[in-house]
């Protein structure tokens, strides 16, 4: 089936951890995005990438780190200098930026 | 700051009654609007798009756009307590060669049966 994959779904952080979530797409879209949702707060737009080996930083990319070698994956890395990570991570892509987004089913890190 | 304004609820309809959401938007050159419905515990699943004024019907949901009062709304109509959900409206505008969408931070609908 195609669609959006993201994993794990439940992830847990150490004190001066890196954590990568991955996002894998099978849709053929040309454009994928990181958004964190808080508890009663809107999306928000960690970084988002329109084409393989580009990407932009969005309103709070303070902390992450990506990557888009290819086309289909579009990994997140939540880094130490983010001091308040814990939130529901959702990947989004569409055919192209000025498409509707499509979501994956989330990753809910947490800190230990 | 480009805004997106929902009226965060909760909105409680009675089974088989007609729901209606709204949501307001601070940027005159927006271009298209979009419904997602969240399930609690999950990701947003997209419902509806509109892109000119008027409305937009597809089966119990009709979409609402008036860009000249810079307001869309979402209607569903005989309201089934699994529409009981979360509603966020986004809105995307275009600038500096990329687009970009903004979320509202959602309503919450419960259908009592």
């Amino acid at each position: 089936d195609g669609g959006i994959t993201q994993s794990p779904k439940y992830l847990f952080r150490k004190e001066g951890q890196n954590v990568t979530l991955s996002c894998e797409q099978n849709l053929n879209h040309d454009a994928m995005y990181w958004y964190r949702q808080d508890p009663g707060q809107g999306l928000r737009l960690i970084y988002y990438s329109q084409i393989v080996n580009d990407f932009q930083k969005g309103d709070i990319a303070e902390g992450y780190s990506v990557s888009r070698e290819k086309k289909e994956s579009f990994p997140l890395t939540v880094t130490s200098a983010q001091k308040n990570p814990t939130a529901f991570y959702l990947c989004a892509s569409s055919i192209r930026q000025n498409q509707p987004q499509h979501f994956g089913d989330g990753t809910r890190l947490s800190i230990l | 700051q480009k805004e997106v304004e929902q009226n965060s609820g909760p909105l409680s309809v009675p089974e088989g009654a007609i729901a209606s959401l709204n949501c307001t938007y601070s940027d005159r050159v927006s271009q298209s609007f979009f419904w997602y419905r969240q399930y609690s515990g999950k990701s947003p699943e997209l419902i509806m798009s509109i892109y000119s004024n008027g409305d937009k019907e597809d089966g119990r949901f009709t979409a609402q756009l008036n860009k000249a009062s810079q307001y869309v709304s979402l209607l569903i109509r005989d309201s089934q307590p699994s529409d009981s959900a979360t509603y966020l409206c986004a809105v995307m505008r275009s600038g500096a060669g990329s687009y970009q969408l903004t979320f509202g931070k959602g309503t919450k609908l419960s259908v009592i049966p």
